[in-house]
């Protein structure tokens, strides 16, 4: 049974087009990350939220965690090709000591 | 510096090899991962170690057998391997275990064929 629910599982767009990603769990967790993923290589960390309600911005990505910690959305403002990689969320439920749970993956693709 | 570093990048070893993958992170990191990764799916965790010590053991079968000398380092030691261990190996680190809200970063990974 998968802890986060992230949804789509894939998406692709065309350069411009603004984009969501969700992540969804019925468990509350203690902080939420978002990676990029590039074939080949590792998880590149893109953001972590701690605190209900948080929003955090980075450049055209707006980060969002739940009032009640059980949610987080990415949304991507006028996507550009470099954004194309695997989106994943990870959470750290209450007491995990060291099991960050992840979700399936979104895989985006945005074309020229 | 948020730098995992991971050796060797790609790694193609017979069944019957012995073979190690090395990480070493110089964050002052008192937490470390290794997770496996197959292609589309999300890194799976497989030891923890937290402040030296083995924390956690994902039932992990015993021909893989990780190894931290100390706490700027770990190991992964394999041994009689499968084809279906053939994966990205991914090491990672937190300055203290994840639950108590602490950021893991990950390391580029290696890519493992077990042939």
């Amino acid at each position: 049974t998968q802890l986060l629910e992230q949804s789509p599982q894939f998406l692709s767009i065309q350069e411009g087009e603004n984009l969501t990603v969700y992540c969804n769990s019925s468990s509350v967790f203690s902080s939420l990350q978002w990676y990029r993923q590039e074939p080949g290589e590792g998880p590149v960390l893109l953001v972590t939220v701690v605190t209900g309600g948080e929003v955090k911005k980075l450049k055209r990505l707006t980060f969002q965690f739940g009032d009640a910690r059980k949610d987080s959305s990415l949304h991507i403002t006028a996507a550009q090709p470099g954004d194309t990689g695997l989106y994943l969320c990870a959470g750290a439920p209450r007491d995990s000591w060291g099991k960050l749970q992840f979700g399936a993956g979104t895989q985006v693709v945005v074309t020229p | 510096d948020t730098e995992v570093t991971q050796t060797p990048k790609h790694l193609v070893m017979g069944m019957t090899n012995k073979k190690s993958l090395k990480c070493e992170q110089h964050m002052g990191h008192r937490a470390m991962y290794w997770y496996k990764q197959k292609a589309k799916k999300p890194p799976e965790l497989m030891f923890v170690y937290s402040y030296e010590k083995l924390s956690i053991n994902e039932s992990v079968p015993s021909r893989f057998s990780p190894e931290c000398p100390n706490s700027s380092l770990l190991n992964l030691h394999l041994h009689a391997l499968q084809p279906e261990d053939s994966a990205l190996y991914l090491c990672a680190s937190s300055q203290d275990t994840a639950g108590q809200g602490n950021t893991i970063y990950f390391g580029e990974g290696s890519w493992l064929t077990v042939v």
